[in-house]
């Protein structure tokens, strides 16, 4: 069965203090991994999608990085405005079904 | 602009009625289209798959008689949450596969926000 877990559940950082944000998958053939972001109350907004291992990609401060087993978004030097939760999805090659992590939940104090 | 069009975003209704969500695919075609259901601070959890001309797959624990779903054409899926209750009270997302700039990507509606009071 397809599984997505992300870690940390909470991530609080002060303003400009990089991270990292982490999500493990298992799948049977992966078709795509994707990282959202969400604010309360709204859709998820895409950020990224990532195809296979080794493969890595930017936007802003993001960057988010592939294995054969996990994910991460790593935040450089982040702003209160990235205050979001970011959510990491799975699609396998059975499908277009898309299972989502629970998320973490990141807080950027100014 | 937006991809996917959602309507309502918020809804009241009364314990005992139903309620209908449109989800509507703006730019493209979608054969398949997916409806979740996101609880307060929770992630987004899949209910079922609606497959344009043929039934909609329903995920484990789902009643499709609660929740049902019609595919009415390659533009438009709706969901409709019979003799709803408080319990049922949650952000209802729809999503259509797509590509994007990058690739393969996953567009989603704006949400709906369903109260039954």
């Amino acid at each position: 069965e397809d599984q997505v877990t992300q870690s940390p559940e909470a991530l609080r950082l002060q303003e400009g203090e990089s991270s990292s944000l982490n999500c493990s998958y298992t799948v049977s053939g992966l078709r795509g991994l994707f990282w959202y972001r969400q604010d309360p109350g709204k859709g998820p907004e895409f950020l990224f999608t990532l195809y296979s291992a080794g493969e890595e990609k930017e936007k802003e401060r993001l960057k988010a990085t592939l294995t054969k087993k996990e994910s991460f978004l790593h935040i450089t030097a982040p702003k209160p405005e990235d205050s979001a939760t970011y959510l990491c999805a799975v699609q396998g090659t059975g499908g277009f079904k898309t299972i989502f992590g629970a998320g973490t939940r990141l807080f950027v104090k100014a | 602009g937006a991809v996917v069009s959602q309507h309502p975003s918020w809804v009241i209704c009364k314990s005992g009625t139903s309620v209908k969500i449109e989800c509507r695919s703006l730019d493209f075609q979608a054969t398949t289209m997916f409806w979740y259901r996101q609880f307060p601070k929770q992630s987004l959890m899949l209910m079922a798959t609606s497959n344009e001309g043929s039934k909609a797959t329903y995920e484990q624990g789902v009643e499709k008689d609660k929740f049902l779903i019609n595919h009415a054409s390659l533009t438009l899926s709706t969901l409709t949450v019979t003799s709803a209750h408080p319990e049922d009270s949650s952000f209802y997302i729809c999503s259509v596969p797509g590509q994007g700039f990058s690739g393969n990507t996953i567009y989603f509606g704006e949400g709906s926000w369903l109260t039954v009071v």
